[in-house]
C-alpha cells in the first residue's frame, strides 16, 4: 500500500526558532500533498495544499509567511513553521494522494504519522 | 462553508455488538466520501471509501451512502476493543482531493 513518511514524529522548540517538518511518498509519486493542523480532540483542519513545482494554496486563516511550504519535487513537501510561538503547538498531519482507487479518478488520501510540535 | 458533523461521542458499545456512526454534509456537490480510524496520538488510517449511493462492505465494516439526505454511516459489527478509536468521517467535492473532516466520533468498545 501507500505509504508516506513524516519527520520528525515529535519536536520540542523554543519560542521564537523555525521548525521544518517533511513529508515523503515513499512509493509513489503525489504531485499533491496536504499539510493538516490537529489540537487535542478536535478534527483535522486544512492548512494548505502543496502542488509540486508550484506554490502552496492557503486555506482562509492560515498565514502563509509563517507557515512556508515548499514541493521541490513528487515525493517530498515540506513545512516550516517560522518564528514559533507557543500557540503553534499542535499536531501537523500532512497525507498525498495515491494513485486513484475509485471512480473518476478520485483517490484516498494517505497521511503521514504526524509530528507533534510542543513551542515552549 | 462546507460543513461535516458528527456526535462527538464517546459510543459506547459491547464487545461483539454493531456499532453505528452517522455523519451528515451540507455541500450538495460532495462526490467523495471516506471513513478513517485514528488513534490517539497518532495520525488518521483510511477505513472505508464510497462514491454511490448504496451500501459497501468490506469485512466487518459497511459504509451506507444516501446522497439525496446527504448522509454517509459506518456500520462496525463485531466490535472488538481494539476498534476503539476516534472516526473520522470526510467529504470531497469534485474538485480534487480536498476533503472536509468531521469532528470525529469517538467509541469505545467494553469487553
Amino acid at each position: 500500500g501507500a505509504v508516506v513518511s513524516q519527520h520528525p514524529s515529535r519536536v520540542i522548540c523554543k519560542s521564537g526558532t523555525s521548525v521544518k517538518i517533511e513529508c515523503r511518498s515513499l512509493d509513489f509519486q503525489a504531485t499533491t500533498m496536504f499539510w493538516y493542523r490537529q489540537f487535542p480532540k478536535k478534527s483535522l483542519m486544512l492548512m494548505a495544499t502543496s502542488n509540486e513545482g508550484s506554490k502552496a494554496t492557503y486555506e482562509q486563516g492560515v498565514e502563509k509567511d509563517k507557515f512556508l511550504i515548499n514541493h521541490a519535487s513528487l515525493t517530498l513537501s515540506t513545512l516550516t513553521v517560522t518564528s514559533a510561538h507557543p500557540e503553534d503547538s499542535s499536531f501537523y498531519i500532512c497525507s498525498a494522494e495515491s494513485p486513484g482507487q475509485g471512480v473518476r479518478g478520485d483517490s484516498p488520501l494517505h497521511f503521514g504519522n504526524g509530528t507533534r510540535l510542543t513551542v515552549t | 462553508q462546507k460543513e461535516v458533523e458528527q456526535n462527538s461521542g464517546p459510543l459506547s458499545v459491547p464487545e461483539g455488538a454493531i456499532a453505528s456512526l452517522n455523519c451528515t454534509y451540507s455541500d450538495r456537490g460532495s462526490q467523495s466520501f471516506f471513513w478513517y480510524r485514528q488513534y490517539s496520538g497518532k495520525s488518521p488510517e483510511l477505513i472505508m471509501s464510497i462514491y454511490s449511493n448504496g451500501d459497501k462492505e468490506d469485512g466487518r465494516f459497511t459504509a451506507q451512502l444516501n446522497k439525496a439526505s446527504q448522509y454517509v454511516s459506518l456500520l462496525i459489527r463485531d466490535s472488538q476493543p481494539s476498534d476503539s478509536a476516534t472516526y473520522l468521517c470526510a467529504v470531497g467535492t469534485t474538485a480534487g482531493n480536498k476533503l472536509t473532516f468531521g469532528g470525529g466520533t469517538r467509541v469505545l468498545v467494553k469487553p
